[in-house]
C-alpha cells in the first residue's frame, strides 16, 4: 500500500502564482487534512475534511481553498501565493475518530 | 483555544541515560498521540493514548496519558543514537472540530 501520497515534492512560486497540491490517499479513510509545519512552530492545521463532500476550516486557512474531490483526493489550493505561504505542507488521512492520522511526505514550497 | 505545550524544546543526552518528555494541554481531552519526525521526513506515529491512565510501551519508548492533569509523558529508557529525532504531541481539537492541535515538538540529539 502506498498510503498517503502527496505531488509534488518541491516546488518554488513566484509572488502571486498560484498553483494546487495534490493529496490521495488508498486506506479508504474518511477524514483527510491538510496542514503546515514552519521552523519551530509544530504543525498547524489548514483545512480538514471529515467525509466526501465535506470541508471545515482549521486553524490557518487564509489564503487556501480546498476540494475533496472523492473518498481518495484532497487537493489544496493557493490562489495568489505570498513569501509567508512558504513552508513544509503535509496531507494526512485517518480512519475515525480515535485512531492515529497516517501523514504523507510533504511537499516543500517556496515562495520567493 | 486548545495549547499543547511540550518541554523541553530541544534535548541532548548521552546514549544510556533515561530522559522524560512532557506535554501538557488545556482542555479536557481523552485522546492524545505521539509522533515521531526525522530530519527532511514525515511523521511516524509512536502512540495512541486514549483513556486515563492509559500507557504504551515500545521497545526503549513509553507513554502515559494523565486526562486529570492534562499531562502526557514520552519516557525515553538507556537512550540510543537511533531515537535521536523530533518528537511530537498531539491532541484532537474537539467542540465539533476534527483534527489535531499539535506542540511544538522536542528536537532530541542522543550523543554517543
Amino acid at each position: 500500500n502506498a498510503g498517503v501520497t502527496q505531488t509534488p515534492k518541491f516546488q518554488v512560486l513566484k509572488t502571486g502564482q498560484s498553483m494546487t497540491l495534490q493529496c490521495a490517499q488508498d486506506m479508504n479513510h474518511n477524514s483527510m487534512y491538510w496542514y503546515r509545519q514552519d521552523p519551530g512552530m509544530g504543525l498547524r492545521l489548514i483545512y480538514y475534511s471529515a467525509s466526501e463532500g465535506t470541508t471545515d476550516k482549521g486553524e490557518v486557512p487564509n489564503g487556501y481553498n480546498v476540494s475533496r474531490l472523492n473518498k481518495r483526493e484532497f487537493s489544496l489550493r493557493l490562489e495568489s501565493a505570498a513569501p509567508s505561504q512558504t513552508s513544509v505542507y503535509f496531507c494526512a488521512s485517518k480512519r475515525v475518530l480515535n485512531t492515529e492520522a497516517f501523514f504523507g511526505q510533504g511537499t516543500r514550497l517556496t515562495v520567493v | 483555544e486548545l495549547k499543547v505545550e511540550q518541554n523541553p524544546l530541544f534535548l541532548s543526552m548521552q546514549e544510556g541515560k533515561n530522559y522524560t518528555i512532557y506535554c501538557n494541554y488545556s482542555t479536557t481531552s481523552d485522546r492524545l498521540y505521539w509522533y515521531r519526525q526525522d530530519p527532511g521526513k514525515s511523521l511516524e506515529s509512536l502512540f495512541v493514548l486514549l483513556s486515563n491512565g492509559a500507557v504504551k510501551q515500545e521497545g526503549r519508548l513509553m507513554a502515559s496519558l494523565d486526562t486529570k492533569a492534562r499531562l502526557s509523558t514520552l519516557h525515553i529508557t538507556a537512550a540510543v543514537h537511533d531515537l535521536s529525532a523530533t518528537y511530537f504531541c498531539a491532541v484532537d481539537m474537539g467542540g465539533g472540530a476534527d483534527g489535531l492541535t499539535f506542540g511544538k515538538g522536542t528536537h532530541l540529539i542522543i550523543q554517543p
